[in-house]
């Protein structure tokens, strides 16, 4: 199994809706990045998650961090087409400069 | 503007032989690392570089290689010893974390 599992793997929603994406991690989390990828291009950041019960949002995009869980949630609100794409969660592990990426949560918005 | 620029977007590789892509950055980052993305899948470490001159292997180094000779540079070659090369191929560059992302090259096989 993945040491991050996001889920659900694909979503579908109508534009205007509200949304959440999950990231569990099977280990400690020191960090939870969230990431954005349009298909064949690179990663654009979001935003990084550091301490239990911290909240960032950033436009629509709130995302929250469950230390005790080792989950983080990414939820959109008043979904727009802009917002389709793949999210990827990246997990931080203690003393590692490098992080671990879930297999990504594909987003599609019909208008 | 600061960014990472990658090149080329697509590459071709014959039978044999060693392919290399280009990762540039001018954000002045510490950090830079290669990943790779297959379908469907999230992003799996290759290499990483945190200075100049010194690199780690990450989770599926075998079949490539690097060279950290400048900051701003972060080449990565493809093997023959790599029989699965085909896929996107990402470089990040960070302070301590990949938070920057080049546009990728899509390395096939001819």
């Amino acid at each position: 199994s993945q040491e991050l599992e996001q889920s659900p793997q694909s979503l579908i929603v109508q534009e205007g809706k509200n949304l959440t994406i999950n990231c569990t991690s099977s280990k400690t989390l020191y960090g939870l990045y969230w990431y954005k990828q349009k298909y064949g291009e690179g990663l654009i950041f979001l935003m990084m998650l550091q301490k239990g019960g911290e909240e960032k949002s950033h436009e629509k995009i709130t995302a929250k961090l469950d230390e005790k869980k080792q989950q983080s949630s990414l939820h959109i609100t008043a979904s727009q087409p802009s917002h389709a794409g793949i999210y990827l969660c990246g997990a931080a592990r203690e003393g590692a400069q490098k992080l671990v990426f879930g297999q990504g949560t594909r987003l599609t918005i019909n208008p | 503007d600061g960014g990472i620029t990658q090149s080329p977007k697509y590459l071709f590789r014959k039978e044999g032989q060693n392919v290399t892509l280009s990762c540039e950055q001018n954000l002045n980052h510490d950090a830079m690392y290669w990943y790779r993305q297959d379908p469907g899948q999230g992003l799996r470490l290759i290499y990483y570089s945190q200075i100049v001159n010194d690199f780690q292997k990450g989770d599926i180094a075998e079949g490539y290689s690097v060279s950290r000779e400048k900051k701003e540079s972060f080449p990565l070659t493809v093997t023959s010893a790599q029989k699965n090369p085909t896929a996107f191929y990402l470089c990040a560059s960070g302070v301590s974390q990949p938070q920057h992302f080049g546009d990728g090259t899509r390395l096939s096989i001819l």
